[in-house]
């Protein structure tokens, strides 16, 4: 149980386009998702706590209005990286908050995002 | 948000060797998670300790809480080319530095 997708996998765009990241968790009902960013050999960095039905929070210097994060229904969450430039070329991983688990989180596999 | 740091940043054991990496906050910590990432791959929950001085085991992996909730350890007997990745306790959401642990053959 517990399992987290995320589409696309990769993706590789053209700086100044958009992409769309989704994140699903398949067998439970997730109230809190997350989005972390990683660069190679490093730390995750918690960019943004998505809420089901409600805006997300954002991590101090993360841009709202360049990483926009929907949470339309419990299972889905959606990050759109928008007007993409080589700088935001990362790894990009979502986590679901089971409700009955506090702090435990379930990782989707990431989305290996490359602006050229 | 908060760092948590983990020291060492890189290790590299013999096959059989033991291991140990040590998290650190300046804060005292609620509770602690401690996740597991493979080369390539994406971070596995392994523990939550919550009370102070707490230990858990499993197998051959040994955690520690600190009795001030500032400090925790993740300690493998014996290490396995299977236990290569990298180690990343967690305050809540926040991941620390991570320990990257490599294993000789």
């Amino acid at each position: 149980g517990a399992v987290v997708s995320q589409h696309p996998s990769w993706v590789i765009c053209k700086s100044g386009t958009s992409v769309k990241i989704e994140c699903r968790s398949l067998d439970f009902q997730a109230t809190t998702m997350f989005w972390y960013r990683q660069f190679p050999k490093q730390s995750l960095m918690l960019m943004a706590t998505s809420n089901e039905g409600s805006k997300a929070t954002y991590e101090q210097g993360v841009e709202k209005d360049k990483f926009l994060i929907n949470h339309a229904s419990l299972t889905l969450s959606t990050l759109t990286v928008t007007s993409a430039h080589p700088e935001d070329s990362s790894f990009y991983i979502c986590s679901a908050n089971h409700r009955d688990h506090s702090y435990e989180q379930y990782f989707g596999p990431g989305t290996r995002l490359t602006v050229t | 948000g908060q760092q948590v740091m983990q020291i060492p940043q890189y290790q590299h054991v013999q096959e059989g060797e033991d291991f140990t990496t040590y998290c650190n906050s300046s804060t005292t910590l609620s509770n602690i998670q401690w996740y597991k990432q493979r080369p390539g791959g994406h971070p596995v929950f392994l523990i939550q300790l919550v009370k102070s001085g707490e230990v858990k085991k499993q197998k051959r992996l040994t955690f520690q809480f600190g009795e001030a909730k500032k400090n925790s350890s993740l300690h493998i007997t014996a290490t396995q080319t299977t236990d290569v990745g990298t180690y990343f306790c967690a305050d809540q959401f926040y991941f620390g530095t991570g320990t990257s642990l490599t294993v000789i053959p």
